[in-house]
Protein backbone atom coordinates (compact mmCIF):
# COMPACT_ATOMS: atom_id res chain seq x y z
CA UNK A 1 0.00 0.00 0.00
CA UNK A 2 0.73 3.62 0.04
CA UNK A 3 3.78 4.61 2.26
CA UNK A 4 5.33 8.32 3.32
CA UNK A 5 8.69 7.83 4.51
CA UNK A 6 9.30 11.38 6.24
CA UNK A 7 13.03 12.67 7.39
CA UNK A 8 14.86 13.64 9.42
CA UNK A 9 12.81 12.62 12.57
CA UNK A 10 14.12 15.56 14.44
CA UNK A 11 16.04 19.24 13.30
CA UNK A 12 17.42 21.79 15.29
CA UNK A 13 18.15 24.85 13.30
CA UNK A 14 19.68 28.17 14.70
CA UNK A 15 17.13 31.01 14.61
CA UNK A 16 17.39 32.88 11.52
CA UNK A 17 18.34 29.59 9.57
CA UNK A 18 16.81 27.66 6.95
CA UNK A 19 14.90 24.40 7.70
CA UNK A 20 14.30 21.37 5.28
CA UNK A 21 12.07 18.08 6.05
CA UNK A 22 11.89 15.93 3.16
CA UNK A 23 9.41 13.08 2.26
CA UNK A 24 8.95 10.14 -0.43
CA UNK A 25 6.00 8.63 -1.56
CA UNK A 26 5.22 4.74 -2.94
CA UNK A 27 1.91 5.61 -4.87
CA UNK A 28 3.00 7.55 -8.41
CA UNK A 29 -0.82 7.37 -8.47
CA UNK A 30 -0.94 10.19 -5.80
CA UNK A 31 -1.15 13.76 -6.54
CA UNK A 32 -1.76 15.49 -3.53
CA UNK A 33 1.02 16.97 -1.12
CA UNK A 34 -0.61 18.63 2.04
CA UNK A 35 2.01 19.23 5.18
CA UNK A 36 0.49 19.89 8.81
CA UNK A 37 1.85 21.46 11.58
CA UNK A 38 1.24 20.47 15.52
CA UNK A 39 1.69 22.45 18.20
CA UNK A 40 2.31 20.72 21.73
CA UNK A 41 -1.30 19.78 22.62
CA UNK A 42 -2.68 20.75 19.79
CA UNK A 43 -4.35 19.04 16.73
CA UNK A 44 -2.57 19.48 13.55
CA UNK A 45 -3.23 22.38 11.46
CA UNK A 46 -2.65 22.59 7.44
CA UNK A 47 0.26 25.23 6.80
CA UNK A 48 0.33 24.58 2.92
CA UNK A 49 -0.24 21.86 0.23
CA UNK A 50 0.59 21.12 -3.11
CA UNK A 51 -0.70 19.18 -6.05
CA UNK A 52 1.03 17.44 -9.12
CA UNK A 53 0.87 19.90 -11.73
CA UNK A 54 2.97 22.42 -9.79
CA UNK A 55 6.81 22.03 -9.41
CA UNK A 56 6.70 24.82 -6.42
CA UNK A 57 4.32 27.11 -4.37
CA UNK A 58 5.57 29.49 -1.64
CA UNK A 59 3.53 31.57 1.04
CA UNK A 60 5.78 34.33 2.86
CA UNK A 61 8.47 32.38 4.66
CA UNK A 62 7.22 28.54 3.69
CA UNK A 63 7.54 26.89 0.31
CA UNK A 64 7.10 23.16 -0.89
CA UNK A 65 8.86 21.43 -3.71
CA UNK A 66 7.66 18.67 -5.46
CA UNK A 67 9.57 16.24 -7.78
CA UNK A 68 7.09 13.92 -9.54
CA UNK A 69 9.42 11.73 -10.84
CA UNK A 70 11.39 11.33 -8.21
CA UNK A 71 8.42 11.21 -5.93
CA UNK A 72 9.81 13.18 -3.14
CA UNK A 73 8.86 16.36 -1.89
CA UNK A 74 10.40 18.69 0.45
CA UNK A 75 9.39 21.86 3.08
CA UNK A 76 11.34 24.93 3.09
CA UNK A 77 11.35 27.27 6.37
CA UNK A 78 13.28 30.34 5.54
CA UNK A 79 14.27 32.72 8.88
CA UNK A 80 13.06 30.43 11.09
CA UNK A 81 11.78 31.90 14.51
CA UNK A 82 10.94 30.50 17.71
CA UNK A 83 7.10 29.81 16.64
CA UNK A 84 7.86 27.68 14.15
CA UNK A 85 9.17 25.15 16.88
CA UNK A 86 6.40 22.10 16.24
CA UNK A 87 5.93 18.83 14.93
CA UNK A 88 5.63 18.98 10.78
CA UNK A 89 3.76 15.90 9.53
CA UNK A 90 4.10 15.71 5.01
CA UNK A 91 1.02 13.15 3.62
CA UNK A 92 0.21 12.16 0.33
CA UNK A 93 -3.24 11.42 -1.05
CA UNK A 94 -5.10 11.22 -4.16
CA UNK A 95 -7.71 13.49 -5.22
CA UNK A 96 -11.14 11.88 -5.21
CA UNK A 97 -10.09 9.16 -2.93
CA UNK A 98 -12.03 9.54 0.41
CA UNK A 99 -9.82 7.99 2.99
CA UNK A 100 -6.31 7.80 1.15
CA UNK A 101 -4.43 10.48 2.87
CA UNK A 102 -1.05 8.86 4.24
CA UNK A 103 0.90 10.54 6.82
CA UNK A 104 4.83 10.37 7.55
CA UNK A 105 5.63 9.97 10.86
CA UNK A 106 6.65 13.51 11.60
CA UNK A 107 9.57 15.66 12.23
CA UNK A 108 10.47 17.55 15.45
CA UNK A 109 11.30 20.97 15.01
CA UNK A 110 13.43 22.78 17.40
CA UNK A 111 14.37 26.61 16.63
CA UNK A 112 17.10 27.30 18.96
CA UNK A 113 17.78 31.40 20.08
CA UNK B 1 -18.29 28.73 15.31
CA UNK B 2 -16.28 26.25 17.72
CA UNK B 3 -14.73 24.11 14.62
CA UNK B 4 -13.78 20.58 15.77
CA UNK B 5 -14.43 19.50 19.01
CA UNK B 6 -13.68 16.34 21.40
CA UNK B 7 -14.80 14.86 24.62
CA UNK B 8 -13.44 13.90 26.67
CA UNK B 9 -10.10 15.51 26.56
CA UNK B 10 -8.52 13.12 28.78
CA UNK B 11 -9.42 9.80 30.20
CA UNK B 12 -7.83 6.44 31.69
CA UNK B 13 -9.45 3.33 31.43
CA UNK B 14 -8.52 -0.04 32.74
CA UNK B 15 -8.41 -3.14 30.43
CA UNK B 16 -11.88 -4.41 29.82
CA UNK B 17 -13.52 -1.27 30.03
CA UNK B 18 -15.93 0.32 27.40
CA UNK B 19 -15.99 4.07 26.11
CA UNK B 20 -17.21 6.70 23.71
CA UNK B 21 -15.15 9.34 22.34
CA UNK B 22 -17.05 12.29 20.96
CA UNK B 23 -15.96 14.21 17.97
CA UNK B 24 -18.86 17.41 16.93
CA UNK B 25 -17.89 20.02 14.28
CA UNK B 26 -20.50 22.83 13.20
CA UNK B 27 -18.67 23.49 9.81
CA UNK B 28 -21.16 21.57 8.32
CA UNK B 29 -18.65 19.26 6.79
CA UNK B 30 -19.75 15.79 5.16
CA UNK B 31 -16.67 13.99 5.94
CA UNK B 32 -15.22 12.92 9.49
CA UNK B 33 -12.30 10.74 10.36
CA UNK B 34 -10.37 9.66 13.97
CA UNK B 35 -7.01 9.01 13.99
CA UNK B 36 -4.75 7.72 16.43
CA UNK B 37 -1.36 9.24 16.93
CA UNK B 38 1.36 7.32 18.79
CA UNK B 39 4.75 8.28 19.29
CA UNK B 40 7.00 7.61 15.79
CA UNK B 41 4.00 6.03 14.21
CA UNK B 42 2.43 9.83 12.88
CA UNK B 43 -1.77 9.73 11.92
CA UNK B 44 -2.81 6.66 11.28
CA UNK B 45 -6.57 6.49 10.29
CA UNK B 46 -8.99 4.48 12.35
CA UNK B 47 -12.17 5.15 10.98
CA UNK B 48 -14.15 7.62 8.77
CA UNK B 49 -17.29 8.62 7.16
CA UNK B 50 -18.32 10.43 4.07
CA UNK B 51 -21.66 11.51 4.97
CA UNK B 52 -24.56 10.75 7.67
CA UNK B 53 -25.21 7.20 8.26
CA UNK B 54 -21.93 6.18 6.51
CA UNK B 55 -18.78 4.67 7.66
CA UNK B 56 -15.94 2.75 6.63
CA UNK B 57 -12.39 1.43 7.92
CA UNK B 58 -9.39 2.97 7.66
CA UNK B 59 -5.41 1.65 8.24
CA UNK B 60 -6.60 0.25 11.96
CA UNK B 61 -9.80 -0.18 12.83
CA UNK B 62 -9.86 -3.75 14.81
CA UNK B 63 -10.94 -3.11 18.36
CA UNK B 64 -13.05 0.40 17.59
CA UNK B 65 -16.32 1.03 16.35
CA UNK B 66 -17.96 4.45 14.72
CA UNK B 67 -21.74 5.77 14.25
CA UNK B 68 -22.68 8.78 12.43
CA UNK B 69 -26.57 9.19 13.46
CA UNK B 70 -25.78 12.98 12.63
CA UNK B 71 -24.09 15.00 9.99
CA UNK B 72 -21.81 17.31 12.98
CA UNK B 73 -21.42 14.04 15.15
CA UNK B 74 -18.83 11.19 14.58
CA UNK B 75 -18.84 8.81 17.77
CA UNK B 76 -15.61 6.28 18.33
CA UNK B 77 -16.34 3.38 20.49
CA UNK B 78 -13.82 1.37 22.49
CA UNK B 79 -16.25 -1.87 23.34
CA UNK B 80 -13.15 -3.55 25.55
CA UNK B 81 -10.24 -1.26 25.96
CA UNK B 82 -6.48 -2.86 25.47
CA UNK B 83 -3.11 -1.34 26.73
CA UNK B 84 -2.86 -0.68 23.19
CA UNK B 85 -5.16 1.36 22.50
CA UNK B 86 -3.46 3.82 24.88
CA UNK B 87 -2.79 7.04 22.42
CA UNK B 88 -4.14 10.29 21.79
CA UNK B 89 -6.89 10.15 19.38
CA UNK B 90 -7.74 13.40 17.04
CA UNK B 91 -10.87 13.90 14.90
CA UNK B 92 -10.82 15.67 11.60
CA UNK B 93 -13.31 16.85 8.83
CA UNK B 94 -13.42 18.42 5.85
CA UNK B 95 -15.66 20.00 3.20
CA UNK B 96 -16.15 18.38 -0.01
CA UNK B 97 -14.12 15.90 -2.40
CA UNK B 98 -12.46 19.13 -4.45
CA UNK B 99 -11.48 20.71 -0.78
CA UNK B 100 -9.04 18.53 0.83
CA UNK B 101 -7.98 20.74 3.76
CA UNK B 102 -8.88 18.52 6.99
CA UNK B 103 -9.59 20.53 10.32
CA UNK B 104 -8.17 18.67 13.45
CA UNK B 105 -9.75 18.66 16.58
CA UNK B 106 -7.37 19.53 19.71
CA UNK B 107 -7.38 15.44 20.51
CA UNK B 108 -8.36 13.06 23.22
CA UNK B 109 -5.04 11.31 25.56
CA UNK B 110 -6.44 8.00 26.27
CA UNK B 111 -4.42 5.55 29.04
CA UNK B 112 -5.62 2.06 29.29
CA UNK B 113 -3.95 0.58 32.06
Amino acid sequence: GENVEQHPSTLSVQEGDSAVIKCTYSDSASNYFPWYKQELGKGPQLIIDIRSNVGEKKDQRIAVTLNKTAKHFSLHITETQPEDSAVYFCAASQVNRDDKIIFGKGTRLHILP
Amino acid sequence: NAGVTQTPKFRVLKTGQSMTLLCAQDMNHEYMYWYRQDPGMGLRLIHYSVGEGTTAKGEVPDGYNVSRLKKQNFLLGLESAAPSQTSVYFCASRTEPANYEQYFGPGTRLTVT
